[in-house]
C-alpha cells in the first residue's frame, strides 16, 4: 500500500482565499484523523471520522474551518476565508480499528501570507 | 491542556548512548503510543502499549508503562545519528477512546 496520501504538500495562499486540502486513507482503514501542527500550540487533534462518519469535531478551530469524507477513501479539510494564523503543517492519519496505531501522511504545509 | 506530557523538552547525547524519553498522563488511558517525527516529515508509530501491559520492546526500543503512577518511558539502546528525531506519546483514553492526545514531544539529538 502507498500509505496515507496528501496533496497538495506545499500551498501558499493570500489572507481571504479558500484552501482545500486532500487526503486518501490507507485502504480498508475504518477511522481517518486530521491533525495541525504549530511551533506554538504542537499537534492538535481537528477532527476525526469512523466509516465517513465525524466523530468528533470540538478540535476545529473556528467555522471558518469544515471536513469532509464523502466515501471511505477520500476526505478534504477545507479553511475559508483562510487566515494568516492558520499557517501550519496539516497531517492526515488513518487506522484500521479504534485504539489502533495511526499512519500519518507527510502532511501539507500551509503557508497563508 | 495536553492528555500526555514528554520530559525532558529536548536531549542531546553522544552516539552509542541510551536516550531516555518520559510521559506522564492525567488520566486513565486504554493505551499509549511513542511515535517518532524527523524534521519536516510525518509522524511514525514506533510502539503501542495496552493499559493491562508493563513493557514491550522492538529492536532497540523497550517502552515501559507504569499506570499507578500514569507514566511511561521509551529507552532508546546504542543510539545512533539516524535517531535524531522529536519523539511524542499519545494516549487513548475512556470515553475518547479512538481519538489519540499527543504531547509536546522530546526533540532527541544524537551527535556522530
Amino acid at each position: 500500500d502507498a500509505g496515507v496520501i496528501q496533496s497538495p504538500r506545499h500551498e501558499v495562499t493570500e489572507m481571504g482565499q479558500e484552501v482545500t486540502l486532500r487526503c486518501k486513507p490507507i485502504s480498508g482503514h475504518d477511522y481517518l484523523f486530521w491533525y495541525r501542527q504549530t511551533m506554538m500550540r504542537g499537534l492538535e487533534l481537528l477532527i476525526y471520522f469512523n466509516n465517513n462518519v465525524p466523530i468528533d469535531d470540538s478540535g476545529m478551530p473556528e467555522d471558518r474551518f469544515s471536513a469532509k469524507m464523502p466515501n471511505a477513501s477520500f476526505s478534504t479539510l477545507k479553511i475559508q476565508p483562510s487566515e494568516p494564523r492558520d499557517s501550519a503543517v496539516y497531517f492526515c492519519a488513518s487506522s484500521l480499528r479504534q485504539l489502533e496505531t495511526q499512519y500519518f501522511g507527510p502532511g501539507t504545509r500551509l503557508l497563508v501570507l | 491542556s495536553q492528555q500526555g506530557e514528554e520530559d525532558p523538552q529536548a536531549l542531546s547525547i553522544q552516539e552509542g548512548e541510551n536516550a531516555t524519553m518520559n510521559c506522564s498522563y492525567k488520566t486513565s488511558i486504554n493505551n499509549l503510543q511513542w511515535y517518532r517525527q524527523n524534521s519536516g516529515r510525518g509522524l511514525v508509530h514506533l510502539i503501542l502499549i495496552r493499559s493491562n501491559e508493563r513493557e514491550k520492546h522492538s529492536g532497540r526500543l523497550r517502552v515501559t508503562l507504569d499506570t499507578s503512577k500514569k507514566s511511561s518511558s521509551l529507552l532508546i539502546t546504542a543510539s545512533r545519528a539516524a535517531d535524531t528525531a522529536s519523539y511524542f506519546c499519545a494516549t487513548d483514553a475512556g470515553a475518547n477512546a479512538g481519538k489519540s492526545t499527543f504531547g509536546d514531544g522530546t526533540t532527541l539529538t544524537v551527535k556522530p
